[in-house]
């Protein structure tokens, strides 16, 4: 049960410069996330899904986009990186378990913006 | 003021030791509690959760809510190398999957052998 993947893990880009951060879950879950995190300013979210082909901005969605043509999918894209980019960028999804929520995170994936 | 406040440390103590982590928070809506914890360069795993006041034990941890004080810890006894990572606090108003979670900074912990 591989849970949640990401892919690339590491990454560096040059200012401008698009791509695609891929999440995928084999868990079945509707509900998936992108968060990023930084030094001090803890996980923030990015945007995420409540079930496929359906997105929603979360609290820093400014020059992200994202996908969920595939329940097990969501894609995190960048069109025009800045080096205000460079974080640590985390995908999650979430299950009801026993009255609360829980995410699953995945490994995450570093991103350099030159 | 932050919805969640929790003290990023560093915190540093001798194997053995009994850990304190803790976060206030404003909201009191909230009812449901998390500890994840993260090892350096690992995404974040959950690691204790609880629903509304009182006290959850789980081996080593115990995770504790005030809801009068709007403040909650998680207690690590016996601490081990292998504790060393950061535990972020996690809580939500409900418990429908979707609802948000509000998380704290993170605390960092490093416990020495």
């Amino acid at each position: 049960n591989a849970g949640v993947t990401q892919t690339p893990k590491f990454r560096v880009l040059k200012t401008g410069q698009s791509m695609t951060l891929l999440c995928a879950q084999d868990m079945n879950h509707e509900y998936m996330y992108w968060y990023r995190q930084d030094p001090g300013m803890g996980l923030r979210l990015i945007h995420y899904s409540v079930g496929e082909g359906t997105t929603a901005k979360g609290e820093v969605p400014d020059g992200y986009n994202v996908s969920r043509l595939k329940k097990q999918n969501f894609l995190l894209g960048l069109e025009s990186a800045a080096p205000s980019q460079t974080s640590v960028y985390f995908c999650a999804s979430m299950q009801a378990l026993s009255g609360a929520n829980v995410l699953t995170f995945g490994a995450g994936s570093r991103l350099t913006v030159l | 003021q932050k919805e969640v406040e929790q003290d990023p440390g560093p915190l540093s103590v001798p194997e053995g030791a009994i850990v304190s982590l803790n976060c206030t928070y404003s909201n009191s809506a909230f009812q449901y509690f998390m500890w994840y914890r993260q090892y350096s360069r690992k995404g974040p795993e959950l690691l204790m959760y609880t629903y509304s006041s009182g006290n959850k034990e789980d081996g080593r941890f115990t995770a504790q809510v005030d809801k009068s004080s709007k403040y909650i810890s998680l207690f690590i006894r016996d601490s081990q190398p292998s504790d060393s990572a950061t535990y972020l606090c996690a809580m939500s108003a409900r418990a429908e999957a979707g609802t948000a979670l509000i998380f704290g900074k993170g605390t960092t912990l490093s416990v020495s052998s």
